[in-house]
């Protein structure tokens, strides 16, 4: 069974300017989150999709990033204008069915300059 | 004081020894407990998931949960070099919907 897959796996830009991280989950999955983990720090939620709709983005800076995931499979992450303290790195998840067991990416480290 | 509440290390130990990682939480609607592996530059991956209180064991792994203490631990026995890697643990509150809530992870470096 293939694994979550992401790309890219790192990256770097200037701050103020914009990047969009991409995430394959494991086929059938239907629940597929996107976690930021800072440096010395547990991953956070940003937005948990249940196919393609969502289901909690509360901590999703909403004015600066975005998420998709369409026709419930793949997703992207987008941040626009990106700022320093968004370099962290970008982990994508995804689970049969929310609660259950959930399978991380190798994730997408980002480094804002 | 945040929800989940675990040291970040880093803990070092030799080869063959017991290790106990512990993280304590304060909200008592937390009803499923996990721990997961992080080794370096590679995403998490689920070691034990329990639900409620008590204790479970897999092979060198022994999870436990204390829900009146709002405690919660893993073991690791005959410990290896494999084991090096940072340990998260998380919980939830049900399984319908909400989010897995972090600790920061504690380090662990096994010396051969």
């Amino acid at each position: 069974e293939a694994g979550v897959a992401q790309s890219p796996r790192y990256k770097i830009i200037e701050k103020r300017q914009s990047v969009a991280f991409w995430c394959n989950p494991i086929s059938g999955h239907a629940t597929l989150y996107w976690y930021q983990q800072i440096l010395g720090q547990g991953p956070k939620l940003l937005i948990q999709f249940q196919n393609n709709g969502v289901v909690d983005d509360s901590q999703l800076p909403k004015d600066r990033f975005s998420a998709e995931r369409l026709k419930g499979v793949d997703s992207t992450l987008k941040i626009q204008p990106a700022k320093l303290e968004d370099s962290a790195v970008y982990l994508c998840a995804s689970s049969w069915r929310t609660g259950e067991e959930a399978f991380f990416g190798q994730g997408t480290r980002l480094t804002v300059v | 004081q945040k929800e989940v509440e675990q040291d970040p290390g880093p803990l070092s130990v030799p080869e063959g020894a017991i290790v106990s990682l512990n993280c304590t939480y304060s909200n008592s609607a937390f009803q499923y407990f996990m721990w997961y592996r992080q080794y370096s530059r590679k995403g998490p991956e689920l070691l034990m998931y329990t639900y409620s209180s008590g204790n479970k064991e897999d092979g060198r792994f022994t999870a436990q949960v204390d829900k009146s203490s709002k405690y919660i631990s893993l073991f690791i026995r005959d410990s290896q070099p494999s084991d090096s890697a940072t340990y998260l643990c998380a919980m939830t509150i049900n399984q319908a919907g909400t989010a897995l809530i972090f600790g920061k992870g504690t380090t662990l470096s096994v010396s051969s």
